[in-house]
């Protein structure tokens, strides 16, 4: 079974204190990893694809890695705006062509002025 | 461009009876995945919709069930509800393996 462990669950920083996400996972066969962001009330917005280990990508503030057992997700200089629940999901290898994403339980984080 | 659209944005129901949720996928997509978020928690996937068939489904029971239309747009229903359905259903669309775009979700009250 398809398994994702977020950690811390909730993280609480200054503006401008760096920090990092982690997102454990294990999959039979890894087609993709997802990062999302989730605003009170607001269905997931899609951030970051990781396919392979070693892979990073970055967008604004943000970066995140993978490796064959994590992923993380690395928050540079935040602002109050970045302040979410930060979602991981997996994505298996599967026949036929279906891809249900296999969540975790988020990281609530909170940026203060 | 539309994104995905979910309809009604929120809705309560009473014990037992049975509920349908409606979806409307981003344009140019084809398949279409229903999740369900209990508060604090992460989605979980219930099933997804490709060429109007049930292609994959996630460990919900069969109270359950789902239906895409020729026009990609979908519908969840849930009978015999209980005060556990109570969550935030999000229909997510997608297109030949593409990221999943999701909508804002129905948020279901069962009392």
């Amino acid at each position: 079974e398809d398994q994702v462990t977020q950690s811390p669950e909730a993280l609480r920083l200054q503006e401008g204190e760096s920090s990092s996400l982690n997102c454990s996972y294990t999959v039979s066969g890894l087609r993709g990893l997802f990062w999302y962001r989730q605003d009170p009330g607001k269905g997931p917005e899609f951030l970051f694809t990781l396919y392979s280990a070693g892979e990073e990508k970055e967008k604004e503030r943000l970066k995140a890695t993978l490796t064959k057992k994590e992923s993380f997700l690395h928050i540079t200089a935040p602002k109050p705006e970045d302040s979410a629940t930060y979602l991981c999901a997996v994505q298996a290898e599967s026949g036929g062509g279906a891809d249900g994403l296999t969540f975790g339980k988020g990281t609530h984080l909170i940026i203060q002025p | 461009d539309a994104g995905v659209t979910q309809s009604p944005t929120h809705l309560i129901k009473t014990r037992g009876q049975q509920v349908t949720l409606r979806c409307s996928p981003k344009s140019g997509h084809d398949t279409v995945s229903w999740y369900q978020q209990a508060l604090g928690q992460g989605p979980q996937f219930i099933f997804q919709y490709y060429e109007e068939e049930e292609r994959q489904r996630g460990n919900f029971p069969d109270r359950f069930s789902g239906h895409q239309f020729p026009n990609y747009s979908s519908e969840l229903n849930v009978n015999a509800l209980l005060l556990g359905d109570s969550a935030l259903y999000l229909c997510a669309s997608s297109s030949q393996g593409r990221v999943d775009t999701f909508g804002s979700g129905t948020r279901l009250t069962v009392v």
